[in-house]
């Protein structure tokens, strides 16, 4: 059974700082990993999408890395701002179009 | 543009009465999903369903039901509220494109169970 963990679980950084959020998987079988943006009492919002096959996918000042082999991937936010304050989901695609999901990292950029 | 739609957003409701929550999209998705929201477990999967007809269970999927009767609709029935349902529900929709899927969420529905 595919598990998905985030850690750390909560983050507070003051502005300006780069950080770096972690995700990881334990079935490398995955077609795809996607990190998604949730705003407190908001449904989700997509930032990236990455391929099985591809290395990372950038967005902005945002990037994300995935090592399928090792089962990790990071989200790296450059040059944060108080509204990047949100909580940080991954989720790996498995067989069948379904998503699992970590628990996600809460964020808070403090000005 | 298009879009995908939950209602009610907020409801409140009484142990063993049936509820029902919708979810509408406009994205002419074939596949659909039910995710529940709590802390400390992230979304997990409730039913899904590839088109009109077909349903199928996830990994929650205990004390739910869904119908597909045409391809904008995946209402989710809670047949008799029981208080560990007091969740967030997301609604999302996806078609997959080649390699490329991508998932779109609704705004969610917090229900409470009392």
């Amino acid at each position: 059974k595919q598990e998905v963990t985030q850690i750390p679980a909560a983050l507070s950084v003051p502005e300006g700082e780069n950080l770096v959020l972690n995700c990881s998987f334990t079935d490398s079988a995955i077609y795809n990993l996607q990190w998604f943006r949730q705003d407190p009492g908001k449904g989700l919002t997509s930032l990236l999408l990455i391929q099985s096959s591809q290395r990372e996918q950038t967005s902005g000042r945002l990037n994300a890395s995935l090592d399928k082999s090792s089962g990790r991937s990071t989200l790296y936010i450059a040059a944060s701002q108080p509204g990047d304050s949100a909580t940080y989901l991954c989720a790996v695609r498995r067989a069948g179009n379904m998503l699992t999901f970590g628990g996600g990292t809460r964020l808070m950029v403090k000005p | 543009d298009a879009e995908i739609t939950q209602s009610p957003r907020h409801k409140i409701t009484e142990t063993g009465r049936q509820v029902t929550l919708a979810c509408h999209q406009t994205w002419n998705h074939n596949n659909m999903f039910w995710y529940r929201q709590d802390l400390g477990h992230g979304l997990r999967l409730i039913h899904y369903s590839y088109g009109v007809h077909d349903t199928n269970k996830g990994e929650v999927s205990d004390g739910y039901s869904v119908s597909r009767s045409n391809t904008e609709d995946l209402p989710l029935t809670l047949e008799s509220a029981a208080s560990s349902q007091t969740s967030v529900y997301f609604c999302a929709s996806s078609e997959p494109s080649g390699t490329f899927y991508e998932q779109y969420f609704g705004p969610g529905t917090r229900l409470t169970v009392t």
